[in-house]
C-alpha cells in the first residue's frame, strides 16, 4: 500500500494547520501512524506515534488523528512557530515492512 | 548516548556495488533490529531494510530485494548493506537507523551513494 500525503502546506505563526496521510488499501487502523519531523540537514525525529500518542519533549501543539472513513491519519500543528517550519512524513507497518509518505513541506511564512 | 556512524559511501558505476557500514555505541546492540532507511537527494524518506536481533531474519523494500543485503555482526556493533547491480533510481543518502515502534528512533548522519557513469 501507499501512505500519500499533499506534497506542501503553508501558514502563518499563530495559525492551525492539518497535513493529511491517506492509505491506498487496507485500513487506516490496521497499523499504527507514526509522524517524523525532518529539519533542512537533520535526521528525522518522531512527533507523533501510535496514531496519537506524543513523545517526551514535542509540544502539546503537535496532535494525531485517525478516520476510518477516509481512509487517512492527520498531523494537526496548532499555534505554529518559525522552527515548526520543515518536512513530515507519516509511516505506517506492511507486516514487518516499513511504509513512509511522500513528504510534506511545511512553510511558516 | 546512542550514536549510529555510517561509512562505505561514494560513486560507483550502474551495475556496479557498493557496501555501507554503520557502527553503533550507546546501547546493548544486539538487542535492537536495526534498518536502512534511504532518501534521495531533495525526495522523501523509503525504507529500505531491516535485519533481526540475531541477524536470522532480514526484509527488503521489494525495489531492492535480490540486489541488497542486510548483515551484521554482533561482536562489532555494526550492520552492513552489500548493494550489488546498482542503479541510477538508487542514488541517494542511506541512513543507518534504530527505528521503534515507540520513539525514539535514532538515525544516522547518512552516507551518499551516487550511481552513475
Amino acid at each position: 500500500f501507499r501512505l500519500t500525503q499533499p506534497p506542501s502546506v503553508s501558514a502563518s505563526p499563530g495559525k492551525t494547520i492539518t497535513i493529511s496521510c491517506t492509505r491506498s488499501s487496507g485500513s487506516i487502523a490496521t497499523n499504527y501512524v507514526q509522524w517524523f519531523q525532518q529539519r533542512p540537514g537533520s535526521s528525522p525525529t518522531t512527533v507523533i506515534y501510535e496514531d496519537n500518542q506524543l513523545p517526551s519533549g514535542v509540544p502539546d501543539r503537535f496532535s494525531g488523528s485517525i478516520d476510518s472513513s477516509s481512509n487517512s491519519a492527520s498531523l494537526t500543528i496548532s499555534g505554529l512557530k518559525t522552527e515548526d517550519e520543515a518536512d513530515y512524513y507519516c509511516q505506517s507497518y506492511d507486516g514487518l515492512k516499513w511504509v513512509f509518505g511522500g513528504g510534506t513541506k511545511l512553510t511558516v511564512l | 548516548e546512542v550514536q549510529l556512524v555510517e561509512s562505505g559511501g561514494g560513486l560507483v558505476q550502474p551495475g556496479g556495488s557498493l557496501t555501507l557500514s554503520c557502527e553503533a555505541s550507546g546501547f546493548t546492540f544486539s538487542d535492537y533490529r536495526m534498518s536502512w532507511v534511504r532518501q534521495a537527494p531533495g525526495k522523501g524518506l523509503e525504507w529500505v531494510a531491516h535485519i533481526k536481533q540475531d541477524g536470522s531474519e532480514t526484509y527488503y523494500v521489494d525495489s531492492v530485494e535480490g540486489r541488497f543485503t542486510i548483515s551484521r555482526d554482533n561482536a562489532k556493533n555494526s550492520v552492513y548493506l552489500q548493494m550489488n547491480s546498482l542503479r541510477a533510481e538508487d542514488t541517494a543518502f542511506y541512513y543507518c537507523a534504530r527505528l521503534s515502534l515507540l520513539p525514539p528512533s535514532y538515525w544516522g548522519q547518512g552516507a551518499l551513494v551516487t550511481v552513475a557513469s
